[in-house]
């Protein structure tokens, strides 16, 4: 079966300082892969999503960047957070186009 | 562009309170109307995928069914662990990626 991890659940990072989260999905090949932001009562924000190794678009100009080095890892990093990139950020992957996600547990950011 | 509007924001239910949550779509050509399930803290869970006018599934207290602008989630005599954040989204034959709805928050009290 398919599974979906993402780590860590929650992090304190103060401003200005780097921020790597990882998702790496099991079970599945070639997945489409997205990264998600959620503020409270503002719903799902997409910021990145993938198709491929090394393919990478990006749905909003911010502090954040995305990477895919392997077929079943996505990597959401910024090299200097600002207050503003706090929220809850969750990984997601479908199996193709207009299919059902399927969500990681979500990481926590607070950023001071 | 799609857009997804889903309500009441909140709702709040006794249980065994039956209801209904609404979503309702403007696309340009439904590929598919997706239901998902949210726990505090936690990821979105799916539930149900919806393709055409006329379908129904259910889970469950559960039911999901759509129309050519709206979807509606009917939950039957609810329990408090129904208690959750519902989101719908839609995908349309513009864009594989699925528009989200801010979700409606549902809590049922013993």
């Amino acid at each position: 079966s398919q599974t979906i991890h993402q780590w860590p659940a929650t992090l304190v990072q103060p401003v200005g300082s780097p921020l790597s989260l990882e998702c790496t999905v099991e079970g599945t090949s070639n997945p489409n892969l997205y990264w998600y932001r959620q503020a409270a009562g503002r719903g799902l924000q997409l910021l990145f999503y993938s198709v491929g190794i090394g393919q990478i678009s990006s749905e909003v100009p911010q502090n954040l960047s995305a990477s895919r080095p392997q077929d079943r890892q996505f990597i959401l990093s910024s090299k200097k957070l600002l207050l503003s990139d706090s929220g809850f950020y969750l990984c997601a992957w479908s199996s193709g186009q207009s299919e059902r996600y399927t969500f990681g547990s979500g990481t926590r950011l607070t950023v001071v | 562009e799609d857009q997804v509007t889903q309500s009441p924001e909140a709702l709040r239910l006794q249980e065994g309170e039956s209801s209904s949550l609404n979503c309702s779509y403007t696309v340009s050509g439904l590929r598919g109307l997706f239901w998902y399930r949210q726990d505090p803290g936690k990821g979105p869970e799916f539930l149900f995928t919806l393709y055409s006018a006329g379908e129904e599934k259910e889970k469950e207290r559960l039911k999901a069914t759509l129309t050519k602008k709206e979807s509606f989630l009917h939950i039957t005599a609810p329990k408090p662990e129904d208690s959750a954040t519902y989101l719908c989204a839609v995908a349309s034959g513009g864009s594989y990626i699925p528009t989200f709805g801010r979700g409606t928050s549902l809590i049922v009290h013993p």
